[in-house]
């Protein structure tokens, strides 16, 4: 089955405790991306991957470190989390050749930094 | 001022009617558009791209208006199963990997 996981689905931490979240394709798309969701904000991109080794990033990578060191998996890094980061976040891959088409998200993780 | 726009709603709806929304953007030059459909929290999933000439799905009836930089999504005969956010979503015109959301247009279809 084509699908993106994500883990953890549920974590809560503390203030500056590294933590890392896991996304992983199985669709051998090239372009990833991670984004945020809050309430009344909608989705707001963090970081995306183009290929392996190729990253940039989005509108609020602030505080967040990824890489992509395998076409299939996109680690999110929160090397020390703030209560601020606290969100549900996504992770998304899609396809690059031709025109821009749909993105795959993953079942998403709640975060919660106390 | 945010780059994509959507009115919150929520929209109720009485089953069988029909329902139409808009978003609105801030890029001209922008030139890839989505709708996307979010179930409480769940991943978003597409619901369809959005094309010049304007596409149609079924029930869902998408068009852009280039001019006043919205595109709409009109959802005809609705069902009790269309209840969930919608997301407008338009892709940076300067880069292939950026896109923005709106915040969605919530819609309760009722009995």
């Amino acid at each position: 089955e084509a699908q993106v996981t994500q883990n953890p689905r549920y974590l809560i931490t503390v203030t500056g405790k590294k933590l890392t979240v896991t996304c992983s394709q199985n669709m051998n798309h090239e372009y990833m991306s991670w984004y945020r969701q809050d309430p009344g904000l909608g989705l707001r991109q963090i970081y995306y991957s183009m290929n392996v080794e190729v990253t940039d990033k989005g509108d609020v990578p602030e505080g967040y470190k990824v890489s992509r060191k395998e076409k299939r998996n996109f680690p999110l890094i929160l090397e020390s989390p703030s209560p601020n980061q606290t969100s549900l976040y996504f992770c998304a891959s899609r396809k690059t050749s031709g025109r821009i088409g749909e993105q795959y998200f993953g079942p998403g993780t709640r975060l919660t930094v106390t | 001022r945010k780059e994509v726009e959507q009115d919150p709603g929520p929209f109720n709806v009485p089953e069988g009617a029909t329902v139409a929304f808009n978003c609105t953007y801030s890029n001209s030059a922008s030139q890839s558009f989505f709708w996307y459909r979010q179930d409480c929290r769940k991943e978003p999933k597409l619901l369809m791209s959005v094309y010049s000439s304007g596409n149609e799905d079924g029930r869902f009836t998408a068009q852009l208006n280039r001019a006043s930089q919205y595109i709409s999504l009109l959802i005809r005969d609705s069902k009790l199963s269309d209840s969930a956010t919608y997301l407008c979503v338009v892709n940076d015109p300067d880069s292939w990997g950026k896109f923005q959301f709106g915040a969605g247009t919530q819609v309760v279809v009722t009995p």
